[in-house]
Parts: C-alpha cells; sequence; structure tokens
C-alpha cells in the first residue's frame, strides 16, 4: 500500500514551457486535491475533485488545469509555465463526506519541487 | 471567509521541555474542525492532532495536546518533554463541518536543542 505518490520529485522549467505533475493513489479515495505551498503562506488549495470525472476550482487556480479521468489519479498542468508558479506542489486525498459533517483525514504525498527559471 | 493565523514564525525550545504554539482562526461556522499538522524537513505533511468544535474536551495524542479556546477562537498545541524528532514546520489548519477543505495558517518553524 503505496498510499499517495507523486512524480516527479524535482523538475526544473523555463518559462513558458509546459509539464503536468501526477498524483496517484491506491486507498480508494474519493477527493483528492492539489495545493501549492510558498515561504510564509503555509499550503493553498489550487484545485480539488470530489470523484472521477469531476474537478473544482480552490483557492488559487489560475495558472493550473487538472484532470480526473480514473478515479486513482489526479494531473495538474500547467501550460506556460510562470516563475511566478515556483513552489511545492502537494497532492493529498481522502474518502468522500459520506453522511454530512463526518470527517476524513486527508492523506498527502511527499511533493513535488518546482522551480520555473 | 475562513481565516487561520499563526502569530509566531519561529519558536525554539529545549530538550524536554515544553513549549506551546499558537492558533487563532476566524469563522462564522459553530461546527468545525481543527488540526495541527507536522512538517519535518522531509517535506511530508503528518497529522499531529485533531480536534472537534462541538466536543468541549480538548484533544490528547500522548505528549501533544491542545488548547481548544472556542469563544476566543484559539487552538494552541502544547508539545510537552520535546524531542529532537519534533524539530519541524507546524501547521494549523481548519475545516468546516460539510466540507474537506483545508485552509492553512502560515506555519511555526519549531527548532528543538539538545
Amino acid at each position: 500500500n503505496a498510499g499517495v505518490t507523486q512524480t516527479p520529485k524535482f523538475r526544473v522549467l523555463k518559462t513558458g514551457q509546459s509539464m503536468t505533475l501526477l498524483c496517484a493513489q491506491d486507498m480508494n479515495h474519493e477527493y483528492m486535491y492539489w495545493y501549492r505551498q510558498d515561504p510564509g503562506m503555509g499550503l493553498r488549495l489550487i484545485h480539488y475533485s470530489v470523484g472521477e470525472g469531476t474537478t473544482a476550482k480552490g483557492e488559487v487556480p489560475d495558472g493550473y488545469n487538472v484532470s480526473r479521468l480514473k478515479k486513482q489519479n489526479f494531473l495538474l498542468g500547467l501550460e506556460s509555465a510562470a516563475p511566478s508558479q515556483t513552489s511545492v506542489y502537494f497532492c493529498a486525498s481522502s474518502y468522500s463526506l459520506g453522511l454530512a459533517g463526518k470527517y476524513n483525514e486527508q492523506f498527502f504525498g511527499p511533493g513535488t519541487r518546482l522551480t520555473v527559471l | 471567509a475562513q481565516t487561520v493565523t499563526q502569530s509566531q514564525p519561529e519558536m525554539s525550545v529545549q530538550e524536554a521541555e515544553t513549549v506551546t504554539l499558537s492558533c487563532t482562526y476566524d469563522t462564522s461556522e459553530s461546527n468545525y474542525y481543527l488540526f495541527w499538522y507536522k512538517q519535518p524537513p522531509s517535506r511530508q505533511m503528518i497529522l499531529v492532532i485533531r480536534q472537534e468544535a462541538y466536543k468541549q474536551q480538548n484533544a490528547t495524542e500522548n505528549r501533544f495536546s491542545v488548547n481548544f479556546q472556542k469563544a476566543a477562537k484559539s487552538f494552541s498545541l502544547k508539545i510537552s518533554d520535546s524531542q529532537l524528532g519534533d524539530t519541524a514546520m507546524y501547521f494549523c489548519a481548519f475545516m468546516g463541518l460539510n466540507t474537506d477543505k483545508l485552509i492553512f495558517g502560515t506555519g511555526t518553524r519549531l527548532q528543538v536543542f539538545p
């Protein structure tokens, strides 16, 4: 049981290049999330998904796109990378809420450090 | 909108001593969850402790305990008998009752000295 994995672990891009970050989970979780972590700002939600084929915007969605074609995978894309997107990206997953108010822990991946020059 | 504030960017404590990390939050909801996450140098996010707002009793997990003051919207983390392995960034986080979205504070960097 690998939990939540992220590929790649490190990446350096030039401004204007594109790339896709892959998140995979083997816990059969319904919900998946992408966060970015910047110094002095904590983690901020970029996009999230409440099930296969569905995605929604989080707090800082501009410049990113996502897709959830398979339940176990959640892809984060940068179409034209900018230096402002230099950050550490975390993926997380959890079970669905189920009964209203039922807490479900989010499990985090190890993160991807992305540098845009 | 909910906000989470951690006013201590850095803290230090000597091994075996006790340290308290502060967190305040703002919300109009009456029921919610609060969390403390630990992020060691490995970057892995680790859930340390959680508190349900509808429970008056403060949560405890071994050496970690919280002081939850609902009226004051305060949620501090106390680490007793600090160990070198407690050195990490600590994030306070909020989650509303009917959502799975976590809202994080800016973090407190804790250094434990021998």
